[in-house]
């Protein structure tokens, strides 16, 4: 079975740019995750999903994020303007049963905002 | 507060020897869920293992063991006779009430040949 897909893999885009991350989630995973990994802050859930319904946003920095999920077997997350500071590695992750499952992980997004 | 406490930073073990990683979480719920991950230098976070509350049998998955304490609130885990490919950081976390999760700030574990 094919794991979580996330595109790009890297993005590198000026400052003020719109950036778009991509999620294919496991097929039958009811449950999508956002999270931002950073050297200062680690790892942080930004917003999860379930059944394509937004559950829990309280993780997104600023207006400036988005996500949606329009189907089970696609997400995004926006940020508009990009700053400088959002660089980080964005992974996605899916599971069965919310965040008490496990969750398996995309390969991640390295963005670098410039 | 912190949820998920992992107070080693870094380890560096040689190859073969045993090393355990610890990890404290913090938690008033009664039913809760732990995990392990495992993050290797190609990046990608690997599911290890999960354990709920009301379990607390020792677990142990070839050279991979898991002491659940819930006296101390403890979760750590073992690796025996490390190897190079061990070399990763390690990553604990909670789920409680509230579907929220926490990660620990994890572990950098460096095996030498």
């Amino acid at each position: 079975d094919a794991g979580v897909i996330q595109s790009p893999r890297h993005e590198v885009t000026e400052m003020g740019q719109e950036v778009t991350l991509r999620c294919k989630p496991i097929s039958g995973h009811d449950y999508l995750f956002w999270y931002r990994q950073t050297m200062m802050r680690g790892l942080e859930l930004l917003i999860y999903f379930n059944n394509n319904v937004p559950i829990d946003d309280s993780g997104m920095p600023e207006d400036r994020f988005s996500a949606k999920m329009p189907n089970a077997s696609f997400s995004t997350l926006k940020i508009q303007p990009s700053e400088p500071r959002d660089s980080a590695v964005y992974f996605c992750a899916s599971s069965l049963g919310g965040p008490r499952g496990p969750q398996h992980f995309g390969d991640g997004t390295r963005l670098s905002i410039l | 507060a912190q949820k998920v406490t992992q107070a080693q930073t870094e380890i560096s073990v040689v190859e073969k020897e045993d090393v355990t990683l610890d990890c404290v979480y913090e938690t008033r719920d009664t039913t809760y869920y732990l995990f392990w991950y495992k993050q290797p230098p190609s990046g990608e976070l690997v599911f290890l293992i999960r354990r709920n509350s009301f379990d607390e049998q020792n677990e142990i998955s070839g050279r991979y063991s898991w002491n659940f304490q819930k006296s101390t609130s403890s979760f750590n885990f073992t690796i025996t006779a490390s190897q190079v490919v061990d070399s990763a950081v390690y990553f604990c976390a909670l789920s409680d009430t509230g579907n929220q999760f926490y990660f620990g700030t994890g572990t950098s574990l460096t095996v030498i040949p």
